[in-house]
Formats: structure tokens, sequence, C-alpha cells
């Protein structure tokens, strides 16, 4: 298995309600950051977390990490239908043994929000 | 806000051929980086780029491709000679220091090797 899967792979939802994605990684990290990708287009970034913080909001965005089970999730509150996108996380390892500022990157997973 | 930008949005080109794709970062950034990613697979790192050399590069980054920044504001990514597995979308990121710090992306260059 890799680093970095996200689940569901899929995610359908009506407007209104929140969406969560969950993600996992195998290696220690330094950091964990979400991405948003609309179909065919850049990436987005949402927010970075760090190793030895547990929480983060922004805005309807909230990610928490669990660094002991390695695994991060992103909430999105209130969804909307311009949050149809896939959303990714991201690792790097910075400051560990082997470890760079290269992003590993989950496998994405992909959210519609219908109206 | 600053971002990232990247020249050509779509690259078409023949098998064989050479191809520069060309990024510019968010102009106070250090650290720069190349990745792509095959249609419908992830995101894949391929080099990152920090004091005018290579900081680190994954296995797909072979002999065939180079990394460059000619002027104070671009960076340029060569791939020599294009096979059909380069057919992918690249994406330029950039970063303010390297510890881990937030990568900000470009819109990215979508690359067709015939």
């Amino acid at each position: 298995s890799q680093q970095g899967e996200e689940d569901p792979q899929a995610l359908s939802i009506q407007e209104g309600e929140n969406a969560t994605m969950n993600c996992s990684y195998k290696t220690s990290i330094n950091n964990l950051q979400w991405y948003r990708q609309n179909s065919g287009r850049g990436l987005v970034h949402l927010i970075l977390i760090r190793s030895n913080e547990r929480e983060k909001h922004s805005g309807r965005l909230r990610v928490t990490l669990d660094t002991s089970k390695k695994s991060s999730s992103l909430l999105i509150t209130a969804s909307r239908a311009a949050d149809t996108a896939s959303y990714f996380c991201a690792t790097d390892a910075w400051g560990l043994t082997g470890g760079g500022n290269k992003l590993t990157f989950g496998t994405g997973t992909q959210l519609k929000v219908e109206l | 806000e600053p971002e990232v930008t990247q020249t050509p949005s779509h690259q078409v080109t023949q098998m064989g051929q050479e191809v520069i794709l060309r990024c510019v970062p968010i102009s106070n950034h250090l650290y720069f980086y190349w990745y792509r990613q095959i249609l419908g697979q992830k995101v894949e790192f391929l080099v990152s780029f920090y004091n005018n050399e290579i900081s680190e590069k994954s296995e797909i980054f072979d002999d065939q491709f180079s990394v460059e920044r000619p002027d104070g504001s671009n960076f340029t990514l060569k791939i020599r000679s294009t096979k059909l597995e380069d057919s992918a979308m690249y994406f330029c990121a950039s970063s303010e220091a390297g510890a881990g710090t937030t990568q900000y992306f470009g819109p990215g260059t979508r690359l067709t090797v015939l």
C-alpha cells in the first residue's frame, strides 16, 4: 500500500451537508497538506497542518491529524456545489531521516455536491 | 495574490521531440518543484531545485529530464526526447522555504505526446 491513501474514493452529497474525507499514510511526516483540484485544472492549496498540531480550521474547513494512527481528515461543512472537486492529501518528511521537502500525494477523493 | 504561472497550457509534440515547459514561480520563493500527473493517477514528484541546483529527484527524473533557472524569474523543465508515456499534466510549484512550508502550484501544462 502506498503513502497517502484517501477514502472514500468518491463521495456524493447534497448541498448543505457536511463532507468528510480521510487520508492515511505510512511513514513519519513533518507536515500534511490538503489540496483541491477541479477537473483538469491545477492544485489549490487548502490547509497545512504540522505534525505537532491536532486540529486546524480555515473557514468551512476543519482538518484533524492523528499521528499515532497516521491519519488525517478533512471536513467541509455546509457544502456548496462549487466544492465539487477532487481533494488530495500530501505529506512531506522534511527534517526526518531521509526526508526532503517533496510532497507525496494520496490517491484523492472525488467529491460531488449536488443541488 | 501572487501565483505561479505556467506556459504553455497545452503542448502537443511528436514522440522523440524535445519540449521545454516554462514556469514563473512566486517572486520571493526560493524552492522550486516539478510534479506530474498522468491522467487518472496520483500527482508524482519529479524534482526539487534550490540555490541553482537540484536538491532532490525521483526515479522518474532520468537523463531525459533536466531543469534550469535561466534567469531570475523563469524555471524550466526540458524533456529531451519525449516518449508516449510522458503524456501527462506537468505542474510547477514553489515555496518560500524548504522546511515543510506550503507549496503553491501553477495551473499546469498538459503535454500530449503523439
